[in-house]
Formats: structure tokens, sequence, C-alpha cells
């Protein structure tokens, strides 16, 4: 069975410093891996996804994320946060594995940004 | 919230009514699903439909019933079976192709009060 983790319920950071929202995961195959981001009431939007190739994806609003197969991890970083970035954070993975195979996704973080 | 509606924004209901939640794409989208969010919950699935006429249970489908008639909607009837219907539930589609995956889009949601 699938599984993620996102050990932090919330995270609060200072605009303008870096910001990680951590996630870790766990997948019998090759994972393929999400980060989507939730305002207050709305759906779900897409923030990146990795699928292969380059372990640092980028992707949204200057969102960036690595993966790190020996760590099983794919933390979510971003150099300079923003107000506007608080939202609750939700990471999410897929077994590559034959067939089709559904989303875990994490229970979500909640980032706050201190103006 | 792309091209994915949800019907309506609130909707409250007596205990033991059947109520039904409306999902439209016009994405053209191939797959369709509907998950349940309840606070520190993360996202569960409900129901999931990879092409027109079938769909699979997911996690959490005792008390949920969907049909899927036409390739643009997916409406999930929440039955008196559900033993606690009240929560936020999404809708998401996405161009599912064998040996790829494609991130999901959601729409804005449906809050469902039971009382």
């Amino acid at each position: 069975a699938q599984s993620v983790a996102q050990p932090e319920d919330q995270v609060n950071v200072a605009e303008g410093n870096p910001l990680t929202v951590k996630c870790t995961y766990s997948v019998s195959g090759n994972p393929y891996l999400f980060w989507y981001v939730q305002y207050p009431n709305r759906g779900l939007q897409f923030l990146l996804k990795y699928i292969t190739g380059d372990n640092l994806v980028k992707g949204s609003y200057g969102f960036e994320a690595e993966f790190n197969k020996s760590q099983t991890s794919f933390h979510l970083k971003k150099p300079s946060a923003l107000v506007s970035d608080s939202a609750l954070y939700f990471c999410a993975v897929r077994d590559v594995s034959g067939g089709y195979q559904k989303v875990t996704f994490g229970t979500g973080t909640k980032l706050q940004v201190i103006p | 919230d792309g091209g994915i509606t949800q019907s309506p924004k609130y909707l409250f209901r007596k205990e033991g009514q059947n109520v039904t939640l409306s999902c439209e794409q016009n994405l053209n989208h191939d797959a369709m699903y509907w998950y349940r969010q309840d606070p520190g919950q993360g996202l569960r699935l409900i129901y999931y439909s990879q092409i027109v006429n079938d769909f699979q249970k997911g996690d959490i489908a005792e008390g949920y019933s969907v049909s899927r008639e036409k390739k643009e909607s997916f409406p999930l009837t929440v039955t008196s079976a559900q033993k606690n219907p009240t929560a936020f539930y999404l809708c998401a589609s996405s161009p599912e192709r064998q040996g790829h995956s494609y991130e999901q889009y959601f729409g804005p949601g449906t809050r469902l009060t039971v009382t």
C-alpha cells in the first residue's frame, strides 16, 4: 500500500524568508509525486510534479521541490515566502507500477507567512 | 479551478434525505474522481471513473453512489446510509492515459451540511 506523510500540521515563516514544507512517501515501485495548494473554501490547485529525470522540479508561483529517493522525500521549497503563499499544501503520491493506481494524498500542511 | 464546475457551493439537508452533488467538466478528460475532505484528514477517495459507463469504489464508498453516463458529468449521490455526510466534497478530473500520470484538476467544491 502506498502512503504519504506530512509531518507538520502547520509551518510558520516570516515574509521574505525561505520556506520548506516536508513530505515523505512510501510506494512499492517508483513514484509519481505531486504538490497541490488549497486556499480557503476552494478546490486544490496543482503546483508541480515529479515523474522522472532531474530531482529538482520547478513549478508555479516560484515553488520548487526536491525528490530524494534514498530518503523517500519530496519537500516543497520556495526561496522567499510571500504573505499570499499562506494556504494549505498537500503532497500526493502515485505508484508507477502497471495498471491503474489511485493517488494518495497527505493530510496537508498549513503554511502561515507572517508579514 | 479550471474547467470543472460543482454545484451548489453550499448544500443543507435534513438527516435521512438523499442528496446529489453535481460535477461537470469541459476539459475532455477521461478520468473523474470524487473526494471527501475533513479537517486533519486530507482527501479521501470516494469513487473514480476512468471512462464513460465505468466507475470503481474508492476507499470510503459506503453510503455513496455515482453514475457516469456522459464523459462530461460525474454526479455523486450521498444517501441516507452515509453515517456522517457533513463534509467538503471535491470533484476532480485528469486526462488519464496508460503509462502516464497527469495532475488532477479540481472543482471549487461543495460544502454539505446535514442536520
